[in-house]
């Protein structure tokens, strides 16, 4: 069994549009996270999300928005698309432990 | 920040032991050190993590130096599967954050 999902794994689209990556653990875990990696392979964290509690990266654009529906699921929101944002972007989750669990990732082509 | 210094890359043999430096000459006293690997792609995968003592597991083992300012990920026994990007990571004890760094590329060649 997947421990996190992430759909869809590739998302090819054009500057401007609105679109969203979801995220899914069945792993039971409090919180989740989401990252991107950048062209040049670097991971950054963009929020980390526990329960009902936001922390936002302060260099992530308010363009990027998670919307999380229930404990299990953290989706990413993404509004007017740019070309900087191509990228890797990657679910995380975490159980209180020192362990963070990461889905395979999306990759997004904005053209 | 706290950061983390890799070398870029390195090589390995097969079946050889592999020791994967890191430098975190700023690392505050309770934060932890972790290590992930990333094969290609793929999501990053949790390899291990220490605070002051050296550390042992099934996939490796990590030699944190007396003072922390510096690590090392022992592979035992390289194989091909091991070929990734291995992170260096230092979870900040203020907020939790995990700050990936550059990540060193190791090689194993046949």
């Amino acid at each position: 069994d997947t421990a996190v999902s992430q759909t869809p794994k590739y998302l090819v689209t054009q500057m401007g549009n609105d679109k969203s990556i979801k995220c899914e653990q069945n792993l039971g875990h409090d919180t989740m996270y989401w990252y991107k990696q950048d062209s040049k392979k670097f991971l950054k964290i963009m929020f980390s999300y526990n329960n009902k509690e936001l922390i936002i990266n302060e260099t992530v654009p308010n363009r990027f928005s998670p919307k999380s529906p229930d404990k299990a699921h953290l989706n990413l929101h993404i509004n007017s698309l740019e070309l900087g944002d191509s990228a890797v972007y990657f679910c995380a989750s975490n159980g209180g432990g020192e362990t963070q669990y990461f889905g395979p990732g999306t990759r997004l082509l904005v053209l | 920040d706290a950061k983390t210094t890799q070398p870029n890359s390195m090589e390995s043999n097969e079946e050889e032991p592999v020791h994967l430096p890191c430098n975190h000459s700023t690392i505050s006293g309770t934060d932890y050190i972790h290590w992930y690997r990333q094969l290609p792609s793929q999501g990053p995968e949790y390899v291990i993590h220490g605070l002051t003592s050296n550390v042992n597991n099934r996939m490796a083992s990590l030699a944190i130096a007396e003072d922390r300012k510096s690590s090392t990920l022992i592979l035992h026994r390289a194989t091909l599967r091991d070929a990734a990007v291995y992170y260096c990571i230092l979870r900040l004890s203020d907020n939790n954050d995990m700050r990936f760094g550059a990540g060193t590329r190791l090689t194993v060649k046949p």
